[in-house]
């Protein structure tokens, strides 16, 4: 489909372990972006990368977060060492302008659950 | 603190008739405001915009009204159809598109038939 893939959907991890989440942008979009989602929450940005740069980390809620788009296309979320609280639906979105100029476009998100 | 509030977590409206879906925001720096639909087991989709310059954006069904004395916006859709059935969320953001967009919580809309 054209639209964003993100894999798994679905994710139990044991608390200590670590996991990593894809997101496969639209084709040709430059802007990528991280949320997260608890439950009875609306979405909350995690990182924003305009190609390969990560332009804006300022919503990752600790050092156990990591994110890459090493060439510009696929990215991949990181949490190292989860805990509890990491529980939530981690969406991925994408633009084809740089920054928040034009409506994001979700995937249908990686539900974690941490246990 | 929440920087876009929707205070309303449940709407129930009867299929034909008027959903009114209501956003507040407390930073008067946003001047962008955008509305998402979201199916479970979906990602959030986008439905309309409106730009501070602005006071009204309509796109069929739907229209949105910014108040911005008031910091308040809301999402009209007109006439409610079983299938507007879904979580609404309020999202704004500030400045030339370089800041993230802020959302809020959410309200879940039931259209019954």
């Amino acid at each position: 489909g054209a639209g964003v893939s993100q894999s798994p959907r679905y994710k139990v991890a044991k608390r200590g372990q670590d996991v990593a989440l894809r997101c496969d942008p639209i084709s040709g979009h430059v802007s990528l972006f991280w949320y997260q989602q608890a439950l009875g929450q609306g979405p909350e940005f995690l990182t924003y990368f305009q190609n390969e740069a990560q332009l804006d980390k300022s919503g990752l809620p600790s050092d156990r977060f990591f994110a890459e788009r090493p060439e510009g296309s696929v990215s991949t979320l990181k949490i190292q060492r989860t805990q509890q609280e990491d529980s939530a639906v981690y969406l991925c979105a994408s633009s084809p302008r740089q920054g928040w100029n034009s409506p994001l476009h979700f995937g249908n998100g990686t539900r974690l659950t941490v246990t | 603190d929440q920087q876009v509030k929707q205070n309303s977590p449940s709407l129930s409206v009867q299929e034909g008739r008027i959903s009114i879906l209501n956003c507040d925001y407390t930073n008067s720096m946003f001047d962008y405001f955008l509305w998402y639909k979201k199916y479970p087991a979906e990602g959030p989709t986008f439905l309309i915009s409106i730009s501070s310059i602005k006071d009204k954006n309509e796109d069929g069904r739907f229209t949105v009204f910014l108040n911005k004395s008031a910091k308040h916006l809301s999402l009209h859709i007109v006439p409610s159809q079983p299938g507007d059935s879904a979580v609404y969320f309020c999202a704004a953001r500030r400045g030339s598109g370089n800041t993230p967009l802020v959302f809020g919580k959410g309200t879940r809309l039931s259209v019954i038939a």
